[in-house]
């Protein structure tokens, strides 16, 4: 069974960069992109960005230049940092995989594996 | 980027009952939309993909349908532990997107 467990810093002050890890325990990193979604206290999801085992990355434009994703595939983990953060970046941060589904050459993708989240907590 | 927008935010319903949310995207998305169910302090759990497939281990009664712009997600028949809040994705293009969810409260 896939398994995402993720760590990170909990509390920071505003103008501080977050920085979350995520361990895959699966028999294959390869093959799937592995994503970052946040969710502010109350509020809806947030998709952040992802990267797949060659490092290749998307990410959300309204994020701008804050945001960045690497993977160590030797390690099995991918991260996520974040920087200049303010108190608008209070949320549950969750790492998901995102695997697809293959039909008529068409990929449908889909996050079918979610780590159990983290809170960060922006405050001075 | 595609705004995703739910109807209706919130929803109260009985056991018994089936209901239906809606999804609709600000432009054509073909067939690339998910459905996910979170309850309180949890992930969320994928229960639809490609519209209409529906995730391993999902009860039968959660079905997916639509195409284009309007998409819904139908529980046939709702049991104690569908109450719980509702997101529908795209997953058309880059930056992925979700709607601001559907609450389902119990009546």
């Amino acid at each position: 069974q896939v398994q995402l467990q993720q760590w990170g810093a909990g509390l920071l002050k505003p103008s501080e960069t977050l920085s979350l890890t995520c361990a895959v325990y699966v028999d294959s990193f390869r093959g799937y992109y592995w994503s970052w979604i946040r969710q502010p206290p109350g509020k809806g999801l947030e998709w952040l960005g992802e990267i797949n085992h060659s490092g290749s990355t998307n990410y959300n434009p309204s994020l701008k230049s804050r945001v960045t994703i690497s993977v160590d595939t030797s390690k099995n983990q991918f991260s996520l940092k974040l920087s200049s953060v303010t108190a608008a970046d209070t949320a549950v941060y969750y790492c998901a995989r995102q695997t697809y589904y293959d039909f008529l050459t068409s990929y449908y993708y889909y996050m079918d594996v979610w780590g159990e989240g983290t809170t960060v907590t922006v405050s001075s | 980027d595609i705004q995703m927008t739910q109807s209706p935010s919130s929803l109260s319903a009985s056991v018994g009952d089936r209901v239906t949310i809606t999804c609709r995207a600000s432009q054509s998305i073909s067939s690339y939309l998910n459905w996910y169910q979170q309850k309180s302090g949890k992930a969320p759990n994928l229960l639809i993909y490609a519209t209409s497939s529906l995730q391993s281990g999902v009860p039968s009664r959660f079905s997916g349908s639509g195409s284009g712009t309007d998409f819904t997600l139908t529980i046939s028949s709702l049991q104690p532990e569908d109450f719980a809040t509702y997101y529908c994705q795209q997953s058309y293009t880059t930056p992925r997107s979700f709607g601001q969810g559907t609450k389902l409260e119990i009546k």
